[in-house]
């Protein structure tokens, strides 16, 4: 079992709909989680940076994290076409370097 | 601040040459990451620095994979020989050592082993 699930999608979307991207873990020590997004040919950047559970909101974005069942989600509100992209989620267990797990991203296509 | 820096973008070779993939972090991040990503596997991590020394190279997947970092400003990843399977995105990341978990990565460089 990999450490890190993520559903490849692909995901489509309308134009100003809310988008729900989820990951589940196997490690419960994970307490750092990231979401990533990189757009097509380029390197991923990140998004959202949250520490063990709870919801954190930036913009249109919100990310959640539920440790009892090691999911953890990122919301997108009023979506837009430049917001088709591959969503990576990450997460580590200690704030060290070497440790830090990927899922293999999500790609969302949001549709004018 | 003109971010990660990878060269080359794309690099085409045919099985068993010699490839050399580049790096410059950003300005003052003390740690230096080497991942490659692909559709099958997603985004892995080779090795990574801190100030300019190996620290972790358990993923480099054999030894014709070794990576160097001769100063604090660049890195290289040598691939020797190459082969078709080594075929996918090579990325570059770094990050201060107060938030290693924030990592800024490069553009990537694309490579396709013939």
């Amino acid at each position: 079992q990999k450490e890190v699930e993520q559903d490849p999608g692909p995901l489509s979307v309308p134009e100003g709909a809310i988008v729900s991207l989820n990951c589940t873990y196997s490690n419960s020590a994970f307490q750092y989680f990231m979401w990533y997004r990189q757009y097509s040919r380029k390197g991923p950047e990140l998004l959202m940076y949250t520490y063990s559970s709870g919801n954190k909101e930036d913009g249109r974005f919100t990310a959640q994290v539920d440790k009892s069942s090691k999911y953890i989600s990122l919301f997108i509100r009023d979506s837009q076409p430049s917001d088709s992209a591959t969503y990576l989620c990450a997460m580590s267990a200690y704030s060290g370097a070497n440790n830090l797990f990927f899922g293999t991203g999500t790609r969302l296509t949001v549709i004018p | 601040d003109a971010g990660v820096i990878q060269s080359p973008r794309h690099e085409v070779t045919e099985m068993g040459q010699e490839v050399t993939l580049r790096c410059k972090p950003i300005s003052g991040h003390d740690y230096l990451f080497w991942y490659r990503q692909t559709m099958m596997r997603g985004l892995e991590l080779l090795i990574y620095f801190n100030n300019n020394v190996p620290i972790d190279d358990s993923g480099m997947p054999e030894d014709r994979f070794s990576a160097k970092m001769p100063n604090a400003s660049f890195s290289t990843l040598k691939i020797q020989p190459s082969e078709p399977r080594d075929s996918a995105v090579y990325f570059c990341a770094s990050s201060y050592k107060s938030n290693q978990e924030t990592q800024y990565f490069g553009p990537g460089t694309r490579l396709l082993v013939l």
